[in-house]
């Protein structure tokens, strides 16, 4: 079965530690995306990446990192200086040289304890 | 700077009646809208997308509509059912020349709930 997978689906984390929210995909796109969602709040791109060993900054890149070392894999990093991790984070990919529309995972909730 | 707005933010209907949920938007420089469900703690389903150019798009029970000039668009759901019940989000990619899918801006949502 082709499609995205986010993992864990819930995740804890305690003031001043980073961690690292997973997202791989086997629909062999090349285009990979994540995204914060607050309550009552629409998505934010926080970084994207259009190919290996390359990612750009979203609109609220601050206090994440990336990286793209394999196509499938984007993983995230909630460094300790994002002030208010606590949301959902959302993966998306797609393929940007057929110019599709993207899959979404099923997401990661983060809560700092 | 592109904002869309959905209004209302909740909204709770009875089994059967139509479900009518609006996404305005602000620069109508757009290269498509696109309707996406979502069920709590979960991701985004894609329901339909509706080119620039496009005045409408159906598939089912669903239309939606789209007036670019005014920046609106319209998601219609006939004859509503309790497994409708989500939250409706819309998202308006921008006409730009570089990814432009990365520039994607979402709505904060319309939280639907549909009552047996």
């Amino acid at each position: 079965d082709g499609g995205i997978t986010q993992s864990p689906k819930y995740l804890f984390r305690k003031e001043g530690q980073n961690v690292t929210l997973s997202c791989e995909q086997n629909l062999n796109h090349d285009a990979m995306y994540w995204y914060r969602q607050d309550p009552g709040q629409g998505l934010r791109l926080i970084y994207y990446s259009q190919i290996v060993n390359d990612f750009q900054k979203g609109d609220i890149a601050e206090g994440y990192s990336v990286s793209r070392e394999k196509k499938e894999s984007f993983p995230l990093t909630v460094t300790s200086a994002q002030k208010n991790p606590t949301a959902f984070y959302l993966c998306a990919s797609r393929d940007r040289v057929k110019n599709t529309e993207a899959f979404f995972g099923q997401g990661t909730r983060l809560t700092v304890v | 700077k592109q904002e869309v707005t959905q209004i209302p933010a909740a909204l709770s209907v009875p089994e059967g009646e139509n479900l009518v949920l609006n996404c305005s938007f602000t620069d109508s420089a757009i290269y498509n809208l696109q309707w996406f469900r979502q069920d709590p703690g979960k991701g985004l389903t894609s329901l339909l997308l509706i080119q620039s150019s496009q005045r409408e798009q159906t598939s089912g029970r669903l239309n939606a509509s789209l007036d670019k000039s005014s920046g609106r668009s319209t998601l219609y759901i006939a004859a509503s059912q309790p497994g409708d019940s989500a939250t409706y989000l819309c998202a308006v990619r921008p006409l730009v020349t570089t990814d432009s899918w990365g520039k994607l801006q979402f709505g904060a949502g319309t939280q639907v709930v549909v009552t047996p």
